[in-house]
């Protein structure tokens, strides 16, 4: 089995500062995503990346910039945090990317911004 | 664009009462469907998956059947317990979308003792 760390936990930042969450996976999986979790709305994907060095954007991804530079590892910054945000991001990964694969997550970083 | 809907926002019910949660889709051809749930403070877990029509996916009593017909991939358990309590989410996976998997509202149910 694999496991996905999400640092921080717990991230608090004020208004227009710009936020990096960090996401590390063991599984050797190829794909790896950023999603957003807000009460009553699901999950919407921010951007994707489907090997190193690629990166592609999901519906949300206005406000965000990510950066997978190895393969066990993707990033993404809030490029300016919004007053009084609050969310959950979930990082997962999955072995492939030609559609229909289990997505793996972890256990989510949650934003608040005074 | 494919989309899933879960009806209901919020379920409660008493242990041992059984468990309807309803989820259909919009997509093209045969996308895949999956049940995840998800505890308080953790990320989503994988449930089960179903790739083609009729095709029964089940774990820890949870099922759901394919129906293309219907378009729909309702998440059922018999007996339900406190410890079920969790939000419970459906999902569309194509091979179009790149690994991308499209969630639905989410259900969040709650069980009495």
């Amino acid at each position: 089995g694999g496991i996905i760390t999400q640092t921080p936990k717990f991230l608090i930042g004020q208004e227009g500062q710009k936020l990096t969450l960090k996401c590390q996976q063991n599984f050797n999986h190829d794909t790896m995503y950023w999603y957003r979790q807000d009460s009553g709305k699901g999950l919407r994907l921010i951007y994707y990346s489907i090997t190193e060095n690629d990166l592609q954007k999901g519906d949300l991804s206005e406000g965000y910039d990510a950066s997978r530079e190895k393969k066990s590892s993707f990033s993404l910054t809030v490029t300016s945090a919004q007053k009084n945000e609050m969310a959950v991001f979930l990082c997962a990964s999955s072995i492939q990317t030609r559609g229909q694969n289990t997505l793996y997550f972890g256990a989510g970083t949650r934003l608040s911004v005074l | 664009g494919d989309s899933v809907t879960q009806t209901e926002g919020q379920v409660a019910l008493s242990e041992e009462d059984f468990l309807t949660i309803h989820c259909n889709y919009s997509a093209s051809g045969y996308p895949a469907l999956f049940w995840y749930v998800q505890y308080p403070g953790e990320g989503p877990q994988f449930l089960f998956r179903a790739s083609r029509d009729k095709e029964k996916g089940s774990s820890r009593g949870f099922e759901a059947t394919y129906d293309k017909g219907t378009t729909s991939f309702h998440l059922r358990k018999a007996s339900v317990q406190e410890s079920d309590s969790a939000v419970y989410y459906c999902a569309l996976g194509a091979y179009y979308n790149q690994g991308k998997l499209i969630f639905g509202q989410g259900t969040k149910l709650s069980i009495k003792p």
